[in-house]
């Protein structure tokens, strides 16, 4: 199974910061890595697909990059919407998910 | 508005079974892979099992292969999941998700249902 990375696990931020995540997989998956944002108590939604394709309906702050094995997420002028855990995917293999970034109020 | 809403969850014993239900609305449910996903208390996200569009080709964690079967009636618009021999490890809320592509999950899963709650207690 391809393993997947995230760092850090958990990080502190305020309204209108810049934050980034990274996203490593154990062996190449091109760029088939996919972003979930999760709330509280709530069911995951898609951000991104493919490392970088905004899915229909997320605000441009969220960008994603990366190829291979390294990917980031990058979350611009952070909204109060914003502060919850985002997990990384790939779907070149059968899918595995990421341990989760928990982004929180500093 | 595409939709998925699960149920059949509940608390079972060790050893038992247990089979969950996924019904789709607002899309053509009989052109997309049907997934579920899972997560225990307080843990991440795990994949569990995926349906291709006709039901001819299915896969699964390591953890639950042998254990556990998908299916699906498109004529019903319903993925399901059946679940033998449960363990205390197999606590979690099952989330049903579509895959984002016909083809596949390459692209990623779009759409989430608000997840069902399994409990393995005796």
């Amino acid at each position: 199974d391809i393993q997947m990375t995230q760092s850090p696990s958990s990080l502190s931020a305020s309204v209108g910061d810049t934050v980034t995540i990274t996203c490593r997989a154990s062996q190449s998956i091109s760029s088939y890595l996919n972003w979930y944002q999760q709330r509280p108590g709530k069911a995951p939604r898609f951000l991104i697909h493919t490392a970088s394709s905004m899915h229909t309906g997320v605000p441009s702050r969220f960008r994603g990059s990366g190829y291979g094995t390294e990917f980031t997420l990058t979350i611009s002028s952070l909204q109060p919407e914003d502060f919850a855990t985002y997990f990384c995917q790939q779907t070149r293999f059968s899918p595995t998910f990421g341990g989760g970034t928990k982004v929180d109020f500093k | 508005e595409m939709q998925l809403l699960e149920s059949g969850g509940g608390l079972v014993q060790p050893g038992g079974s247990l089979r969950l239900s996924c019904v789709g609305s607002g899309f053509t449910f009989k052109n997309f892979p049907l997934n579920w996903v899972r997560q225990a208390p307080g843990k991440g996200l795990e994949w569990v099992a995926v349906i291709n569009d006709n039901g001819g080709t299915t896969d699964y964690a390591d953890s639950v292969k042998g254990r556990f079967t998908i299916s699906r009636e498109n004529s019903w618009n319903t993925v399901f999941l059946q679940m033998y021999s449960l363990r205390a490890e197999d606590t979690a809320v099952y989330y049903c998700a579509k895959g984002n592509w016909a083809s596949g999950n390459q692209y990623g899963m779009d759409v989430w249902g608000q997840g069902t709650t399994v409990t393995v207690s005796s």
